[in-house]
């Protein structure tokens, strides 16, 4: 069993929906907690990241993180088709320097 | 100008060609990384560096050897390629006092192995 899982989708919804992409981890000594997103043939980049349990808000994305449960999500609300790109988590504990990425979850907004 | 760049950003190869990955970075961090992604099984870690004069293995590092020819480059070299290592390769930078540990990546490059 990976130390991060995440269901690789697709994920296919209507434009101005809302959307929960999720992760679970195994390692209880993770502490940051990162979404990157990465477009079709472009590399990852840093969406939202938080440090331990609670949320965090940044225009239509949220980012959960409930360490009791082991389970960290990504809601994006009012979903555009310029959203439509794969969703990979990351975490990692605090001095380790070597994040550890979730297979990612591919997303489609149709308009 | 991109912060992180590689070259080339397609190749294709034939099995047992010995070829090179080449990464250079413009952010002045100290830590380079090489990643490869496969469809299905996200990022795995080829080899790292935290400085110049440190090279780790990663997750996945058979088959490869790394570089590092200075701050700003970090070459990933394959001796003889196969075609189970066709597979987008990105490389990535990150700063420690950046929130996060914060990955930096290249654009990528797409390698097909025959």
């Amino acid at each position: 069993q990976k130390e991060v899982e995440q269901d690789p989708g697709p994920l296919s919804v209507p434009e101005g929906a809302i959307v929960s992409l999720n992760c679970t981890y195994s390692n209880s000594a993770f502490q940051y907690f990162m979404w990157y997103r990465q477009y079709s043939r472009k590399g990852p980049e840093l969406l939202m990241y938080t440090y331990s349990s609670g949320n965090k808000e940044d225009g239509r994305f949220t980012a959960q993180v409930d360490k009791s449960s082991k389970y960290i999500s990504l809601f994006i609300r009012d979903s555009q088709p310029s959203d439509s790109a794969t969703y990979l988590c990351a975490m990692n504990g605090r001095g380790s320097y070597i994040p550890t990425f979730g297979r990612g979850t591919s997303l489609i907004v149709h308009p | 100008d991109a912060d992180v760049t590689q070259t080339p950003r397609n190749r294709i190869t034939k099995t047992g060609k010995r070829i090179m990955l080449e990464c250079s970075q413009t952010k002045g961090h100290d830590r380079m990384y090489w990643y490869r992604q496969d469809p299905g099984l996200g990022l795995q870690l080829i080899y790292y560096s935290f400085d110049v004069k440190d090279i780790n293995k990663g997750e996945i590092s058979d088959g490869y050897s790394v570089s590092r020819q200075a701050q700003a480059k970090f070459s990933l070299s394959l001796e003889s390629a196969i075609p189970n290592q066709t597979a987008l390769y990105f490389c990535a930078t990150s700063d420690p006092g950046g929130p996060a540990d914060t990955q930096y990546f290249g654009p990528g490059t797409r390698l097909t192995v025959l």
